[in-house]
């Protein structure tokens, strides 16, 4: 069965640094796809960055990067120089097969807080 | 109107109305799902829809009815609904190109927040 894991329910940071949001997944196929979404407190999920399995490099959007270690089955996201409006819940998903078809899995997200 | 619409944003009803939410998306894409996220609880797929027909129904009571006239559009219809339907629905759309499914990324709609009294 395809399963995320975000253990941090909560994470705070300074305005300026960067952070790292922890995310471990499991399957057993080979082709998958990974997912970062951002909720701010409006509702809206908003797609960040993507990461396939078969890619070589780490993904890279702006600020965001995704530090991918496939042989550890994790897909940690990196936001550098933290601003205020990066407040907000992070999920990470997954795309994977499963009986035929690629329902995607969420984690249960992690809550980032930037203090000034 | 761009990406991925949903009306409306605010919803009250009891427990014996009728009542309808709406999504559209504006990307051109083949894939539309229903999603119910409620506080503390992570985010539960509710129905998909691939080229308007649903392929997806992961054991959603009967009170909550899809439909899915055209690739653009989405609906949940809702009857005699539970407190415990309170929650955000979210709307998404993705290309679902192919093969490649892996690749498949979801854009979603900014969510109905749903309050059943």
């Amino acid at each position: 069965a395809q399963k995320i894991t975000q253990t941090q329910p909560g994470m705070f940071v300074q305005e300026k640094e960067a952070v790292t949001l922890d995310c471990t997944y499991d399957t057993s196929d080979p082709s998958y796809g990974l997912f970062w979404y951002k909720q701010p407190s409006s509702g809206e999920m908003i797609f960040l960055i993507y990461q396939g399995s078969y890619d070589q490099q780490n993904a890279t959007e702006g600020r965001y990067s995704l530090n991918f270690q496939k042989a550890r089955k994790s897909a940690n996201l990196v936001i550098s120089a933290s601003q205020l409006g990066d407040s907000a819940m992070y999920f990470c998903a997954m795309r994977a097969p499963s009986g035929g078809s690629y329902i995607p899995t969420f984690g249960r997200g992690t809550s980032l807080i930037v203090h000034p | 109107e761009t990406g991925v619409t949903q009306t409306p944003r605010h919803l009250v009803m009891g427990m014996t109305n009728k009542k309808s939410l709406k999504c559209e998306q504006h990307l051109g894409h083949n894939a539309m799902y229903w999603y119910k996220q409620s506080a503390k609880k992570p985010l539960e797929l509710m129905f998909v829809y691939n080229f308007k027909e649903q392929t997806e129904n992961n054991s959603v009571p009967s009170r909550f009815s899809p439909e899915c006239p055209n690739s653009s559009h989405l609906f949940l219809h809702l009857h005699t609904l539970q407190p415990e339907d309170s929650a955000l629905y979210l709307c998404a759309s993705s290309l679902r190109k192919g093969s490649e499914l892996g690749t498949d990324t979801q854009y979603f709609g900014p969510g109905t927040r749903l309050t059943v009294l």
